[in-house]
């Protein structure tokens, strides 16, 4: 079975310009992560979707961050303009709905997306 | 002060040696806690998964809980060069995974 498929896995852009990232997470889980990890610094959550819906982005900068999962399955992170700040690793994970039989609490994380914003 | 720390190393220790990792954290609510680890530039993959207080052993692995005192720890035993990653500790209120908090990770390093 597939894991978690990010793309792109690299990323080099002068500030202020617009970058996307891509995810496809397994077959049938419903939930999707995205994460931002600093060097040297654990993931922290951007966003939650359950299918199609953003059930928690508390965490996600809306004056310059954006995701949508208009399926229920891919989903698109989009930076607009980007930032020197921004430069990070930008995970995306996966799991079954929570609450639900199949759920066991764990993530499956793609390889992430590297940006340097130079 | 963040809610889960630990410290980011890097540790190095010989090949066959036995590594103790740990986390502190500040929230009493966390009841599930978990090991991930992370290889250099890849994703974190789940290691151990535990609930409240106690000991679970998998292998070379045994993740411990002391929720008294706010403190888990990870002891891998005969270590190997392939054990050489990042160790981040997670925790969560509920086991549905969706609130994890992560501390920073440690970076171990086993030299041949």
């Amino acid at each position: 079975e597939a894991g978690v498929v990010q793309s792109p896995r690299y990323k080099i852009i002068e500030k202020k310009q617009p970058v996307a990232f891509w995810c496809n997470p397994i077959s049938g889980h419903n939930t999707l992560y995205w994460y931002l990890q600093n060097l040297g610094q654990g993931p922290e959550l951007l966003i939650r979707y359950e299918n199609e819906e953003a059930v928690d982005d508390s965490q996600l900068p809306k004056d310059r961050f954006s995701a949508e999962r208009l399926k229920g399955v891919d989903s698109t992170l989009k930076i607009q303009p980007a930032e020197l700040g921004d430069s990070a690793v930008y995970l995306c994970a996966s799991s079954h709905t929570p609450g639900q039989g199949r759920n066991t609490g764990e993530l499956f994380f793609g390889e992430g997306s590297r940006l340097t914003v130079l | 002060q963040k809610e889960v720390e630990q410290d980011p190393g890097p540790l190095s220790v010989p090949e066959g040696a036995i590594v103790s990792l740990n986390c502190t954290y500040s929230n009493s609510a966390f009841q599930y806690f978990m090991w991930y680890r992370q290889y250099s530039r890849k994703g974190p993959e789940l290691l151990m998964y535990t609930y409240s207080s106690g000991n679970k052993e998998d292998g070379r692995f045994t993740a411990q809980v002391d929720k008294s005192s706010k403190y888990i720890s990870l002891f891998i035993r005969d270590s190997q060069p392939s054990d050489s990653a990042t160790y981040l500790c997670a925790m969560s209120f509920n086991n549905a995974g969706n609130m994890l908090t992560f501390g920073g990770g440690t970076r171990l390093m086993v030299k041949p």
